[in-house]
């Protein structure tokens, strides 16, 4: 384990579906990440906490919300995806918005049927 | 916006020998640039970051340098073991000042034993 947990690792759901994505860390970071990952695609940044304020969203679909209520948990709430939003997604934390590096959780491979 | 550029094709090298491997970028020099690590299935894990100031970095096997006139880092592996296969991303700002960060593609690494 990285310090990072994602959970689930793997999900399968529908277009018509609700889910969610649970990030958690204990490194003490200030910041936290959210990244999808597509095949033969580089990382796509979606949003940005530090400090448990957003500071970032990097013009992502609304049907993606993500949710930061404290400094160790982050989530990425999923409603009425698109099949070509299965992906992989990562989340990451870093100790604050600087020159460090990035905490990757395991991701959590996401199919949309 | 920063353009990142690594060489998408696969490298082949052989046990104990030493793979370089090449990030460029197109716009901006940036203040930093880092190092990662991916394995199938996982996130990404960072290894080095170098400063624009620091022309060389190593961590044990590894070593990076930043060329800010070539707008290129290097990225080499020394005593290559077959444990080293994965793909390896650079990673550097988005725009001058932001500590967001833009990704490569990567570089898939095999070494044959």
């Amino acid at each position: 384990e990285t310090g990072v947990t994602q959970t689930p690792r793997h999900l399968v759901m529908g277009m018509t579906n609700k889910k969610s994505l649970k990030c958690e860390q204990h490194l003490g970071h200030n910041a936290m990440y959210w990244y999808k990952q597509s095949a033969k695609k580089p990382l796509e940044l979606m949003f940005v906490y530090s400090l448990e304020e957003r500071v970032e969203n990097n013009s992502v679909p609304s049907r993606f919300s993500p949710e930061c209520p404290n400094s160790s948990h982050l989530f990425l709430h999923l409603h009425t995806l698109q099949p070509e939003d299965s992906a992989l997604y990562l989340c990451a934390s870093s100790q604050d918005m600087g020159p460090y590096g990035y905490t990757f959780g395991s991701g959590t491979r996401l199919t949309v049927v | 916006s920063q353009k990142i550029e690594q060489n998408s094709e696969a490298l082949n090298i052989q046990e104990g020998k030493t793979a370089t491997l090449t990030c460029n970028y197109t716009n901006y020099s940036p203040a930093y640039l880092q190092w990662y690590r991916q394995d199938p299935g996982r996130g990404p894990v960072f290894l080095l970051l170098i400063r624009e100031n620091e022309k060389e970095k190593r961590k044990e096997r590894l070593k990076v340098t930043f060329d800010t006139t070539l707008k290129q880092s290097l990225f080499h592996i020394t005593a290559s073991q077959p444990a080293d296969s994965a793909t390896y991303l650079c990673a550097l700002p988005y725009t001058s000042g932001t500590y967001k960060y833009i990704f490569g593609t990567g570089t898939r690494l095999k070494v044959l034993a």
